[in-house]
């Protein structure tokens, strides 16, 4: 079956290292998306892309990348990990190129200590 | 850009009661308004949406209803069981725009 997977589920890693979250997507959809969920935020946008080689800022971009260099994978780096942080971040990918459902990978959960 | 505000944050309903959340939005283009439903240490996923040119629309206990001139729109559940306690998120999101923006979350307690 098709679906949409995260690595690591759990990570642990010191301040100020460089950390990289990955997702993929076995749908062929063309838009993917990282958020980070924090109690009382609910899911914040950090990165979105609609297709290979397209990337796009979100609201909480800020020490955060990502590349797309095919339909299925979206990684998200932390370039210099902070405590800030210390979240848990959901990948979701959706097809086509109006408003449809967007599909959920399990998450990861990261602690910055 | 969109802002979305959802209440109240937290809910608890005894079982068979109805629950009502809400949500209010800031962008008047924004025509897609999804509800996901997140079990404790699960993935959030999708409900019920609707779209702009609809006021209402139902699936079974669940339905949700759009004021597109008050810029609110609110998910309805009736006969509430044990297994709707989660927490819910709406969404909102508009044409050219496919990446949504989430309200904070209601976290819904049904006691049995």
């Amino acid at each position: 079956d098709a679906e949409i997977t995260q690595s690591p589920r759990h990570k642990i890693t010191e301040t100020g290292r460089q950390v990289t979250l990955a997702c993929h997507q076995t749908w062929n959809h063309n838009n993917m998306f990282w958020y980070r969920q924090d109690l009382g935020h609910g899911l914040r946008l950090i990165h979105y892309s609609y297709g290979v080689q397209d990337t796009n800022k979100g609201e909480v971009s800020d020490g955060y990348s990502v590349s797309r260099s095919n339909t299925e994978d979206l990684p998200l780096t932390l370039e210099s990990a902070a405590s800030s942080q210390t979240s848990v971040y959901f990948c979701a990918s959706s097809e086509g190129q109006g408003n449809t459902e967007a599909f959920f990978g399990q998450g990861t959960r990261l602690t910055v200590v | 850009g969109e802002n979305v505000e959802q209440h109240p944050s937290t809910l608890s309903v005894q079982e068979g009661d109805s629950a009502v959340i809400k949500c209010t939005y800031s962008d008047s283009a924004s025509n897609y308004f999804p509800w996901y439903k997140q079990e404790l240490g699960k993935r959030p996923q999708l409900i019920i949406d609707i779209r702009s040119n609809v006021g209402e629309k139902k699936d079974q206990r669940i339905a949700v209803t759009l004021n597109k001139t008050a810029k609110h729109f609110s998910l309805h559940i009736t006969e509430t069981q044990p297994e709707d306690s989660a927490v819910y998120f709406c969404a909102a999101s508009r044409t050219g725009r496919r990446a949504l923006t989430f309200g904070s979350g209601t976290r819904l307690q049904v006691q049995p």
